[in-house]
């Protein structure tokens, strides 16, 4: 099974400050066949189901803010918030859809300082 | 609008069976893979079970192997997940989900609300 790996467990960032969570898989999920990473962020507001913000690790879904950026290959991948907003508060997974099973990251809490 | 209701969750003593449904509007179902994708109270997401369009492919995790069973009714824009041998580690709230992928590799675009499983004597 694929392990992935968030850092850090939380963060609290002064509002329109930039946030910035980690996330680190325990093999490559780039597919050479077509250059894609096959990760995935989402956000968790309390109380709500996870919604997608970023597919292939860089790709927005539609409706997403651009304050929110996926970035990295292979292994290594980061979100930026890049001005924190107050309606940001959640809890941000990571996740793989390389391989089956799906598997996430642990999470990362992200409040306001 | 789209839309994914989940019921049939609900308190039950180990060792015992239920079944949760998912009801899906606003799109159209039966051109979807769908999964199921739970959350123990205070932690983190899992991923359970995803089926595929004619129920040709269905995978679960290797927790649930062998006591889950994921189905699916295009005809009633319905999936479904029968819970056999229930242990207190399968209490969660479960989510359904649509794969906006095409693919048991899924990446999930649109989610239920969820509904709490509670398995205790």
């Amino acid at each position: 099974d694929i392990v992935m790996t968030q850092s850090p467990d939380s963060l609290a960032v002064s509002l329109g400050e930039r946030a910035t969570i980690n996330c680190k898989s325990s093999q490559s999920l780039l597919y050479n066949s077509n250059n894609k990473d096959y990760f995935a962020w989402y956000q968790q507001k309390p109380g709500q189901p996870p919604k997608l913000l970023v597919y292939w690790a860089s790709t927005r879904e539609s409706g997403v803010p651009d304050r929110f950026s996926g970035s990295g290959s292979g292994t290594d991948f980061t979100l930026t918030i890049s001005s924190l907003q107050a309606e940001d508060v959640a809890i941000y997974y990571c996740q793989q859809y390389y391989s089956i099973p799906l598997t996430f990251g642990g999470g990362t809490k992200v409040e306001i300082k | 609008e789209v839309q994914l209701v989940e019921s049939g969750g609900g308190l039950v003593q180990p060792g015992g069976s239920l079944r949760l449904s998912c009801t899906a509007s606003g799109f159209t179902f039966n051109s979807f893979w769908m999964s199921w994708v739970r959350q123990a109270p205070g932690k983190g997401l899992e991923w359970v079970a995803n089926i595929n369009q004619d129920e040709g492919e269905k995978y679960y995790v290797d927790s649930v192997k062998g006591r889950f069973t994921v189905s699916r009714d295009n005809a009633k824009n319905s999936l479904f997940l029968q819970m056999n041998s229930l242990r207190a580690e399968d209490t969660a709230v479960y989510y359904c989900a649509r794969d906006q992928r095409d693919s048991k590799y899924a990446v999930w675009d649109v989610w239920g609300k969820g509904t709490t499983v509670t398995v205790s004597s």
